[in-house]
């Protein structure tokens, strides 16, 4: 299983655009990537997935170079509704699905 | 109503207590979940199921057990509940046909043992 590595902490400000990088050395080739958002006291969100290059939906992008041993994940323009943990998960799905300690992203006004 | 329901939301216990946790779906999800969740910190998969007849160990599977009576339910089990077992309790679901499957969460059960 490809072990994730995130920062364990980022400050930002209402309105910047925020990028969190996961590392993710020994991904598999049928490995996805995958975002989720987790708010205090309740389950986790799915934001985005991707396998290779650059996803974007209406609430994030997500960025993977070409190698896939990073990937990350962009937030336009954030506000204080987007203060939470954010989690990168790889997998194929035919696994088990573990999450490392995530991301706490902190937006000031 | 949600998706995946978790019952109880909350639960106190004493230490010795067998305590089940229960989750239901209505998604149609052949793909169930156990997570664990401490505070401050991250999910950590207890157990996980396939389907019906498949049963898996998680990261942190001693002291627990789970039974999946049928594809919507799957049931989570504290035979003898200690107080470090104390934590909030996530069922997930995810469908088989898509591709690293998306996860859906419960609300939580929050379990706190005396």
């Amino acid at each position: 299983l490809a072990k994730t590595t995130q920062p364990i902490s980022m400050d930002s400000y209402e309105g910047q655009e925020v990028n969190i990088t996961c590392s993710h050395n020994n991904i598999a080739t049928n490995d996805y990537i995958t975002w989720y958002q987790q708010f205090p006291s309740q389950g986790p969100r799915f934001i985005i997935q991707g396998y290779k290059t650059k996803v974007t939906n209406e609430v994030a992008s997500l960025f993977i170079p070409a190698d896939r041993k990073s990937s990350t994940l962009s937030l336009p323009r954030v506000s204080l509704s987007d203060t939470a943990v954010y989690y990168c998960l790889v997998g194929d799905g035919n696994n088990d699905m573990r999450f490392g300690a995530g991301t706490r992203l902190t937006v000031k006004p | 109503d949600a998706d995946v329901t978790q019952t109880p939301r909350n639960r106190i216990t004493k230490t010795g207590k067998r305590i089940m946790l229960e989750c239901s779906q209505t998604k149609g999800h052949d793909r169930m979940y156990w997570y664990r969740q401490d505070p401050g910190l991250g999910l950590r998969l207890i157990y996980y199921s396939f389907d019906v007849k498949d049963i898996n160990k998680g990261e942190i599977s001693d002291g627990y057990s789970v039974s999946r009576q049928a594809q919507a339910k799957f049931s989570l089990s504290l035979e003898s509940a200690i107080p470090n077992q104390t934590a909030l309790y996530f069922c997930a679901t995810s469908d088989l046909n898509r591709d690293a499957g998306e996860l859906f969460f419960g609300e939580g059960s929050r379990l706190t043992v005396l």
